[in-house]
């Protein structure tokens, strides 16, 4: 069964604060990975893909672990509008081209 | 550029009833995509389609109907609803199946079966 595990939180951080969330994954032919953030009532929409060697985006890393299969993301500098739910994405190859989401972990980022 | 399309963005229903989400992309995407979200709870795939007149079922089908006549329209059929039906119904497209390519969704569809 292909799963992709996050710890739902909440987390509550206040505005200044590095975060970090993990997400784990269960199957080993997962080819690209992705955060994705959602807003209350909104859908969700594409916050970075994550490459092997880890990427950057301003205040956003993301890094993944192929062998342990798991996904990082670290936000620093946490802004009021960073509150949002985070989903952890990994898509696997062939033509199905399905995305396998995680469940989501809620981020909320007090004055 | 309008992206992906859903309507309508509120519906209820009784259950029994029928009705159609419709979803439309004008980003020439040859993939498109139905997600369901309950509360808490992650996207299940319902259907997908990797181009016009070819559909396939995802990990949620039951009680699903789609069909892809057209690059653009992606219609979502449910036929006799259900309360487990109830839901936040999301349509999405992207250009790729493969690679590190984004998914687009549209605002979604809330459904309410009573």
């Amino acid at each position: 069964r292909k799963e992709v595990e996050q710890d739902p939180g909440p987390f509550n951080v206040p505005e200044g604060a590095t975060v970090a969330f993990n997400c784990t994954y269960s199957n080993s032919a997962s080819q690209s990975f992705f955060w994705y953030r959602q807003d209350c009532r909104k859908e969700p929409k594409l916050l970075m893909s994550v490459y092997s060697s880890g990427n950057e985006d301003g205040r956003f890393t993301a890094q993944l672990n192929r062998a342990s299969q798991y996904i990082s993301l670290l936000i620093r500098d946490s802004k009021l509008s960073d509150s949002a739910t985070y989903l952890c994405v990994v898509k696997y190859g062939g033509s199905q081209g399905n995305l396998i989401f995680g469940k989501g972990t809620k981020l909320s980022v007090k004055p | 550029n309008a992206g992906v399309t859903q309507t309508p963005k509120f519906r209820i229903l009784k259950i029994g009833q029928s009705m159609t989400l419709q979803c439309t992309q004008d980003m020439n995407h040859n993939y498109m995509y139905w997600y369901r979200q309950d509360p808490g709870m992650g996207l299940k795939l319902i259907y997908y389609s990797v181009g016009a007149g070819i559909t396939d079922k995802g990990e949620v089908p039951n009680g699903y109907n789609v069909s892809r006549s057209t690059t653009e329209d992606f219609p979502l059929r449910l036929e006799l609803a259900a309360p487990s039906q109830t839901s936040v119904y999301f349509c999405a497209s992207s250009y790729s199946a493969t690679g590190a390519t984004e998914a687009f969704f549209g605002q979604g569809t809330r459904l309410t079966v009573v």
